[in-house]
């Protein structure tokens, strides 16, 4: 069980454009989700964090005007990256969780290979 | 101060000893501890997980929690070159909230 399924999982797009990067829990409700964005070598940052049916809260240094975050239901939130340049040319990973009675842990999607030219 | 903190390395280790992977967090509030394994190109896969003081095992791994030092480890006995890969030290308040990375330790085991 706990599934998260990302897709696409690669994407290439024109400066400019933008991007939806779409993450679902397959076989549970994931009342909480997660993205990450990883440079080449090094760790995951964490984005920003979405609670189904609420505004996104994002960290610090995170354009919340340009990595829209909906969690319409508690099974997808989608990442759109609007006006995209090739400095937000990464690796982009969402993660999904539960609130309930035990620690359900921290589901992984396979990530999404963004490059803007 | 990062949040977590771990030794970026590389570690080498030779096939078949112990790699001792270490990690360090700042916020005494933490619950919740995780180590992900992550090869290359991938997205991170669940080693361990561990909530409460002490050691616990699995197979090959064993996490270790002290949460009045506000570290946590991981031991991989019998080291296989299939182990090469960067481990993530995770830490999270609980419940849902939100998952914090080190900047993971890049491990290689040697044949």
């Amino acid at each position: 069980g706990a599934v998260v399924s990302q897709h696409p999982s690669w994407v290439i797009c024109k400066s400019g454009t933008s991007v939806k990067i779409e993450c679902r829990s397959l076989d549970f409700q994931a009342t909480t989700m997660f993205w990450y964005r990883q440079f080449p070598k090094q760790s995951l940052m964490l984005m920003a964090t979405s609670n189904e049916g609420s505004k996104a809260t994002y960290e610090q240094g995170v354009e919340k005007d340009k990595f829209l975050i909906n969690h319409a239901s508690l099974t997808l939130s989608t990442l759109t990256v609007t006006s995209a340049h090739p400095e937000d040319s990464s690796f982009y990973i969402c993660s999904a969780t539960r609130t309930g009675p035990r620690n359900y842990g921290y589901t992984f999607g396979s990530g999404t290979r963004l490059t803007v030219v | 101060q990062k949040e977590v903190e771990q030794n970026s390395g590389p570690l080498s280790v030779p096939e078949g000893a112990i790699a001792s992977l270490n990690c360090t967090y700042s916020d005494r509030g933490s619950q919740s501890f995780f180590w992900y394994r992550q090869y290359s190109g991938k997205s991170p896969e669940l080693i361990m997980s561990i909530y409460s003081n002490g050691d616990k095992e699995d197979g090959r791994f064993t996490a270790q929690l002290n949460k009045a030092s506000q570290y946590v480890s991981l031991l991989i006995r019998d080291s296989q070159p299939s182990d090469s890969a960067t481990y993530l030290c995770a830490v999270s308040g609980g419940g849902a909230q939100k998952l914090v990375f080190g900047q993971g330790t890049r491990l290689t085991i040697n044949p």
